[in-house]
Parts: structure tokens; C-alpha cells; sequence
């Protein structure tokens, strides 16, 4: 059974501060790594999807990286802001199956 | 813009009750996915279709059946919903071949009392 899990489970922090979150999965058979934004109400959306050991990606003041030898990714935000209050999954691919094997999620809220 | 809708955001049925929950995208992708949110747990796969009349079990397919008649359409099927089937679920899709990111409904949460 493949196991991606999320750290930590949830988060609260002030606007402004920095915070970053880690995504552990299997070391082997990488295909890819997603990251998705869960707002309340609202639909997952897609914010990273990473395929290469090393990848850096940045949207705004969000940005991921990628070490697939040892199997975890890093998220972090810059400068919380109280709209960046999401649950944030991961989600990895193997190589075996089309299918996405996600995270439990972090949960974050940023106070004003 | 692209998009994927679910026929309820919210749904209380009876346990022992026929459930149909509708997803239909917009995108014209070739992959459909069902899937249930429970907390602590993520989300987590229940079928999947990469083409029309086409269906692959996910993880947790017990309980469930699917079905796929047109592209943009995926139903997700509780033949006898069950008080353990009150859940988030969650419809996506994507296109197929290569890493493509999935599109998210906003989901549609059950209860089954």
C-alpha cells in the first residue's frame, strides 16, 4: 500500500509570517508530485504539479520544491495572508498507475 | 473557464435508499474520477473511467458502482446507501496521457441517516 503523508495536520500562524509544510511518499516508481489548494466552499484547484528530482515552482508568494531519492516535497508560503487559509494536499504518482495517492492534508489558517 | 459540476452540494438520504450522485465536466477530458473525503483520512479513490463505458475500481470501490454513458458524464452510484457511506465526495477530471493536473467539482456532502 502506497502511504503519502502530510506535516503537520494543521497550522495556525499570523499574517505575515512564513510557514512551510512537508509531503513524504514512496522513494520509488516517481512519477509525480501534486500539490493542490483546498479552500472552504470550494473546489480543490491544482497549484504545482512536479515531475523532476530537484524541480523548484513558484506561483506568487507560494512555492514548492522536489527531492524525489528521498520522497518529500516542501511547500511553503512567504507573508501569510488570512485569503491563504486553505487545506493544502499532496498528492503522488507512481509510475505503476494512472492513479493520485493524496496526503491527509494540512490545514491552515492565518490569523489577521 | 473550465469546469466541473455535482448535481447537490448537500444530500440526506435513508439508509437502504438507491443514491445517484451526477458529475458532469465541461473540458471534453478523457479521465473521470470519483472520490470521498473523510476527515484525517484525505481523499481517497472509489472508481475512475479513462473513456466512455469504461471504469477502473479505485481503493475503497465497496458499496459502490459507476457509470459512464456520454464523456462528460460520470455517475457515482450507492445501490444501498449505508450510514458508513455519509461522506464528502468529490468528482474531478482530467485529461488523459502525461502528468495532467485533475479539475475539482465542489463536491456534494451525503448524509445517510
Amino acid at each position: 500500500i502506497l502511504n503519502v503523508e502530510q506535516s503537520p495536520q494543521s497550522l495556525h500562524v499570523q499574517e505575515g509570517d512564513s510557514t512551510n509544510f512537508t509531503c513524504s511518499f514512496p522513494s520509488s516508481n516517481f512519477y509525480a508530485l501534486h500539490w493542490y489548494r483546498w479552500e472552504t466552499a470550494k473546489s480543490p484547484e491544482a497549484l504545482f504539479v512536479m515531475t523532476l528530482n530537484g524541480d523548484e515552482k513558484k506561483k506568487g508568494r507560494i512555492s514548492a520544491t522536489l527531492n524525489t531519492k528521498e520522497g518529500y516535497s516542501y511547500l511553503y508560503i512567504k507573508g501569510s495572508q488570512p485569503e491563504d487559509s486553505a487545506t493544502y494536499l499532496c498528492a503522488f504518482r507512481s509510475s505503476n498507475t494512472g492513479k493520485l495517492i493524496f496526503g491527509q492534508g494540512t490545514t491552515l489558517q492565518v490569523k489577521p | 473557464d473550465v469546469k466541473v459540476t455535482q448535481s447537490s452540494r448537500y444530500l440526506v438520504k435513508r439508509t437502504g435508499e438507491k443514491v445517484f450522485l451526477e458529475c458532469v465536466q465541461d473540458m471534453d477530458h478523457e479521465n473521470m474520477f470519483w472520490y470521498r473525503q473523510d476527515p484525517g483520512l484525505g481523499l481517497r479513490l472509489i472508481y475512475f473511467s479513462y473513456d466512455v463505458k469504461m471504469k477502473e475500481k479505485g481503493d475503497i470501490p465497496e458499496g459502490y458502482s459507476v457509470s459512464r454513458e456520454k464523456k462528460e458524464r460520470f455517475s457515482l452510484i450507492l445501490e444501498s446507501a449505508s450510514t458508513n457511506q455519509t461522506s464528502m465526495y468529490l468528482c474531478a477530471s482530467s485529461q488523459a496521457g502525461g502528468v495532467n493536473e485533475q479539475f475539482f467539482g465542489p463536491g456534494t456532502r451525503l448524509t445517510v441517516l
